[in-house]
């Protein structure tokens, strides 16, 4: 059953933390993707990769980090230097080229 | 820079109702143009999607519509239920050595029955 899968589902963190989000998919996509979604609001990307070894930052990077040390993985670090961490985090894949994303049920975040 | 603008941020419409919402893209490069639902605490899902080289694309009560001189494209829901409320996000890809995906900010659709 091939999927993408976001854990954990709900994350508590204390400030000053860091906290992984995990993504792995197994559709054999090229390209991942990380957005933040926040009540009322639509998806921001925060990062993204295209290839293994690669990855560019969207238009909120700052305060995260990501590493694509495999095609089927794309972890995203929030830092304590993020501002407000809590939010809806989703990540998505696709193959390369004018084809849709497939989200991941995501993770709700929440920093206290 | 890369933008996807989408309107209206809510809409209310009658069961049995029509529903428009429009979006407009700033990169004349864009030829990808996917639509989503997102049901409350899920992730979004595809529900239609267009590609620059046609004008129009329908799927039962879904259609989408193109503009790509004016830089528009539309989401049209017929005959409404209830069970379409949701928020809706329109979203075009960025091509610049990377495929970049923007979204809208999404519009909060209530099918009142």
């Amino acid at each position: 059953d091939g999927g993408i899968t976001q854990s954990p589902k709900y994350l508590f963190r204390k400030e000053g933390q860091n906290v992984t989000l995990s993504c792995e998919q197994n559709l054999n996509h090229d390209a991942m993707y990380w957005y933040r979604q926040d009540p009322g609001q639509g998806l921001r990307l925060i990062y993204y990769s295209q290839i293994v070894n690669d990855f560019q930052k969207g238009d909120i990077a700052e305060g995260y980090s990501v590493s694509r040390e495999k095609k089927e993985s794309f972890p995203l670090t929030v830092t304590s230097a993020q501002k407000n961490p809590t939010a809806f985090y989703l990540c998505a894949s696709t193959t390369l080229g004018n084809s849709p994303l497939h989200f991941g049920n995501g993770t709700r975040l929440t920093v206290t | 820079g890369e933008n996807v603008e989408q309107h209206p941020s809510t809409l209310s419409v009658q069961e049995g109702d029509s529903a428009v919402i429009k979006c407009t893209y700033s990169d004349s490069a864009s030829n990808y143009f996917p639509w989503y639902k997102q049901e409350l605490g899920k992730r979004p899902q595809l529900i239609i999607d267009i590609r620059s080289n046609v004008g129009e694309k329908k799927d039962q009560r879904i259609a989408v519509t193109l503009n790509k001189t004016a830089k528009h494209f539309s989401l049209h829901i017929t005959e409404t239920q209830p069970e379409d409320s949701a928020v809706y996000f329109c979203a075009a890809i960025y091509i610049s050595g990377t495929y970049k995906y923007i979204f809208g900010t999404g519009t909060r659709l209530k099918v009142l029955a």
